[in-house]
């Protein structure tokens, strides 16, 4: 069956350096979503992405964090200078159809920050 | 607002038994979908069961069944023959036919006892 991959698993960062969450969606999707939870807390949407650009995203997607599709199979999250309370299971997620289909989820990174 | 609520935090059940979580949620859309993910150790968030709002028939996939009550705005998900395999943080989630984002509740861990 198909996966949605994420790389690393798990990613310690010194608070003010750059992060790079690493995706591959499933092949033939379009739709490509990051999600995280905090520790013990409810799954939390930061961003969708359709056709090379965002089309939705949230209070917690601010300036500090981008998305990018660099090459049409990768989908990237950028944490510019990771804050303490970024600390977080990261989550990937695609779908073909859109979310109402729902989506298929990685098995997320966690990302501590020190 | 689009809001999901699990009051339940945490259920037990028998090896074998039939447990209920419940689910309530709070929208003005008329056009939506419903969803349970499971989230086990792992942490890999893992489709469970789909509703569509439009649909007066109850989803079922094998041994996971829901009662969606639409005028009541309540989602719950029956497991029959609870297995081990089984235990797990379960979230209900809700996003509308036009949305990009998925709402998730808080979530209901789920202890099987053998």
């Amino acid at each position: 069956e198909p996966e949605v991959t994420q790389t690393p698993s798990h990613q310690v960062t010194q608070m003010g350096q750059e992060v790079i969450l690493r995706c591959v969606p499933i092949s033939n999707h379009l739709y490509f979503y990051w999600y995280r939870q905090i520790l013990g807390q409810k799954v939390e949407f930061l961003v969708s992405f359709y056709n090379n650009e965002i089309s939705e995203k949230s209070e917690i997607f601010d300036d500090q964090f981008s998305v990018e599709r660099p090459d049409g199979s990768n989908f990237t999250l950028k944490i510019r200078s990771t804050k303490l309370e970024d600390s977080a299971m990261y989550f990937c997620a695609s779908s073909d159809q859109g979310g109402d289909y729902g989506y298929t989820f990685g098995s997320g990174t966690r990302l501590t920050v020190v | 607002a689009q809001t999901v609520t699990q009051s339940q935090p945490e259920m037990s059940v028998q090896e074998a038994e039939t447990v209920t979580l419940s689910c309530t949620y709070d929208t003005s859309e008329s056009d939506y979908y419903l969803f349970w993910y499971k989230q086990p150790p792992s942490r890999q968030m893992i489709l469970v069961i789909r509703q569509e709002a439009y649909k007066q028939q109850n989803a079922t996939e094998n041994r996971f069944s829901v009662n969606f009550q639409k005028a009541a705005k309540s989602f719950s998900l029956k497991i029959s023959d609870s297995q081990l395999g089984d235990a797990a943080m379960y979230f209900c989630a809700y996003i509308t036919d036009t949305g990009n984002q998925f709402y998730f509740g808080t979530g209901t861990s789920l202890t099987v006892i053998p």
